[in-house]
């Protein structure tokens, strides 16, 4: 399995709280991404980072940030959490190229949000 | 921009059975394919992925998928199905620079035995 770890793996928090999630391979893939999955939705991308401080957004960016200081950590915040964010976020990580284990993406385990 | 179309959210099948999950995408250059498998209360796991080699491409736990240009499809199959295929099934696609992933909305498939 690729290194990726994701925290917490659950998480209650209440509306209009801030909440910081965590996202940490130990691959050294260049690019990492964070997802949300919504029944009848699939998985849409929130944010991704294709380097140290190189992030932009993905399709449902609003109301979310991110910040990557480091190869192996990728943190996605919630500034002010609302019960529309309740969902299940993954963090992914990819390496570009065609060979074994390049050019696709590799999730973590996910993290369960509830913002009551 | 790509997209994915997973034609029927549920499909269902009987153990033994052939299954068929189909996937449609949308691009003017022939991009970068794939299949997720997702177990319940798991991450996605690749199946298998086309990246313009041969356009049989197999994959794991016996799936396999054609990558057929002039219907842009890339449907999923396995001859005969499993009670551990139960499963939630993502297409997905990318660019060929290999950094912008588009997902289709999943396939839950159910396996009846």
């Amino acid at each position: 399995d690729a290194g990726i770890t994701q925290s917490p793996r659950h998480k209650v928090t209440e509306t209009g709280t801030p909440v910081t999630l965590r996202c940490h391979q130990t691959e050294n893939h260049r690019y990492m991404y964070w997802y949300r999955q919504d029944p009848g939705h699939g998985l849409r991308l929130i944010h991704y980072s294709y380097g140290v401080k190189d992030t932009d957004k993905g399709e449902v960016s609003d109301g979310y940030s991110v910040s990557r200081s480091k190869t192996e950590d990728f943190l996605l915040t919630l500034e002010s959490a609302t019960s529309s964010q309740t969902s299940v976020y993954f963090c992914a990580i990819s390496e570009p190229g065609t060979g074994q284990g390049w050019g696709q993406l590799f999730f973590g385990s996910g993290t369960q949000l509830s913002v009551l | 921009a790509q997209s994915v179309t997973q034609l029927g959210s549920h499909v269902s099948v009987s153990e033994g059975a052939l299954v068929l999950l189909r996937c449609n995408y949308s691009s003017s250059v022939p991009p970068y394919l794939f299949w997720y498998v997702q177990y319940p209360n798991q991450g996605l796991q690749l199946l298998l992925k086309y990246t313009s080699a041969a356009t049989l491409v197999k994959g794991i736990n016996g799936f396999e998928a054609e990558f057929k240009k002039s219907e842009t499809s890339f449907h999923l199959t396995k001859p005969s199905a499993h009670m551990s295929d139960a499963a939630e099934y993502f297409c997905a696609v990318s660019e060929r620079s290999g950094n912008q992933f588009y997902f289709g909305t999943g396939t839950s498939l159910t396996v009846i035995p």
